[in-house]
């Protein structure tokens, strides 16, 4: 069954710091993969997927991520830190042994220091 | 465009009494999703639907929650009688197609305090 560890509930950074959080995923298939951000009162919002192909994808506000297969990871970056990064970030997959179904990983809270 | 629409938005009951949530989809959107968000998860799936039939339900409580889409667009979800446990955020969320590639659109949520 396919499941997606975020490792920390919360990250602190400074403005102008590099972002990082980790998703490691469990999937027996090719998976898809997923990060949406979910900002204080609001549904969650698409930041980037990997479906197929180039391993290195790019998403919205400067994230990026990057698919490693051997290391069953898809940890999101970005270069330097803004204010409004300040959100919760969710890693997910979904593939065909689950039937497609989207599976969250618990979340991952971004602060961000002025 | 509009995005995915959810009330109310707030609501507040005791136990035992029932509850309803609406969730209008993104127009042309034949795929919609109920997630529950318990505080400091992420989302778990619910139910999913195709148009107005249902793809996936096998998380859904059948005994106390149930939920319909009417037509093809608009959906329900009810509680009925709740627990303290269904203390969560309740999000909507549509997509154009079914597939596990498909970018989800999520409402803003129904956040339910049972007491």
């Amino acid at each position: 069954a396919q499941s997606v560890t975020q490792l920390g509930s919360h990250v602190s950074v400074s403005e102008g710091a590099l972002v990082l959080l980790r998703c490691n995923y469990s999937s027996s298939v090719p998976p898809y993969l997923f990060w949406y951000v979910q900002y204080p009162n609001q549904g969650l919002q698409l930041l980037l997927k990997y479906t197929t192909g180039a391993t290195l994808v790019k998403g919205i506000n400067g994230f990026e991520a990057e698919f490693k297969k051997s290391e069953t990871s898809f940890h999101l970056t970005k270069p330097s830190a803004h204010m409004s990064d300040a959100a919760e970030y969710f890693c997910a997959v979904s593939d065909a042994t689950g039937g497609f179904k989207t599976i969250f990983g618990a979340g991952t809270r971004l602060f961000v220091k002025a | 465009e509009a995005g995915v629409a959810q009330s109310p938005r707030y609501k507040i009951i005791e136990k035992r009494q029932s509850v309803a949530f609406w969730c209008n989809p993104i127009s042309g959107h034949a795929t919609l999703y109920w997630y529950q968000q318990i505080l400091g998860q992420g989302p778990k799936l619910l139910i999913q639907f195709q148009n107005n039939g249902v793809v996936d339900d096998s998380q859904l409580p059948k005994d106390r929650f149930s939920a319909e889409r009417l037509k093809g667009v608009d959906s329900t979800l009810k509680i009925q009688p709740a627990k303290l446990e269904d203390s969560a955020v309740y999000l909507c969320a549509s997509s154009f197609g079914t597939g596990g590639q498909e970018t989800q659109y999520f409402g803003p949520g129904t956040r339910l305090l049972v007491l």
